[in-house]
């Protein structure tokens, strides 16, 4: 079985400082991860993904990602937050045999200016 | 623009009626999958189907029913609607062959049973 826990519901970091998200996966077979990132009011968007290629993974916006295997996480970083990274951002690890995806229950980014 | 596209952004229903939430894919994907969205609980899968006329339970199908009669629509049916299926829910579709790019997104639907 595949499951995702993302750590803090809400995570509030100034503009300019360092984003932190964090994402634990569990998987029995080699996982496929991904960010995702939800405007309000709209659906979600591909930040980046991990497909077994380079652990270090850059995606849109300025936002990367590492898979670490020894510790199960694959936690989203951006160096310098910007007001319009508030959002809702969602990891989630996939089912390899229907590309079925699970979700993690999300983490609100505020920017405080 | 590849795109996936709900038919509605707001519904409000009554309950007991019976409601249509329709998805359009325009990108050939084999896989498309009906989640509902509820604050703290994240995306959970309601149904999926990898070709036409296939469908398969998630992990909360009760009280719902999917129909895809052709590859490009899938469409999430609640029989009875309830008030507590008010919910945001979101369509997605994904390529079943080759490299793995993960799901496209509807901008989902709002439904609120009253």
């Amino acid at each position: 079985a595949q499951s995702v826990t993302q750590l803090g519901s809400h995570v509030s970091v100034s503009e300019g400082a360092l984003v932190l998200l964090r994402c634990n996966y569990s998987s029995s077979v080699p996982p496929y991860l991904f960010w995702y990132v939800q405007y309000p009011n709209q659906g979600l968007q591909l930040l980046l993904k991990y497909t077994s290629a380079a652990t270090l993974v850059k995606g849109i916006n300025g936002f990367e990602a590492e898979f670490k295997k020894s510790e199960t996480s694959f936690h989203l970083t951006k160096p310098s937050a910007h007001m319009s990274d508030a959002a809702e951002y969602f990891c989630a690890v996939s089912d390899q045999s229907f590309n079925k995806f699970y979700f993690g229950s999300g983490t609100k980014l505020n920017v405080k200016p | 623009d590849v795109k996936v596209t709900q038919s509605s952004r707001y519904l409000v229903k009554r309950t007991g009626e019976k409601v249509f939430l329709e998805c359009v894919q325009d990108m050939d994907h084999e896989n498309m999958f009906w989640y509902r969205q509820d604050p703290g609980l994240g995306l959970r899968l309601i149904y999926f189907s990898y070709d036409v006329k296939m469908k398969e339970k998630g992990d909360i199908p009760e009280g719902y029913s999917v129909s895809r009669e052709k590859k490009e629509r899938f469409s999430l049916i609640l029989e009875s609607a309830s008030t507590n299926q008010t919910s945001m829910y979101l369509c997605a579709s994904s390529s079943g062959t080759g490299e793995y790019y993960g799901y496209t997104f509807g901008s989902g639907t709002r439904l609120t049973v009253v």
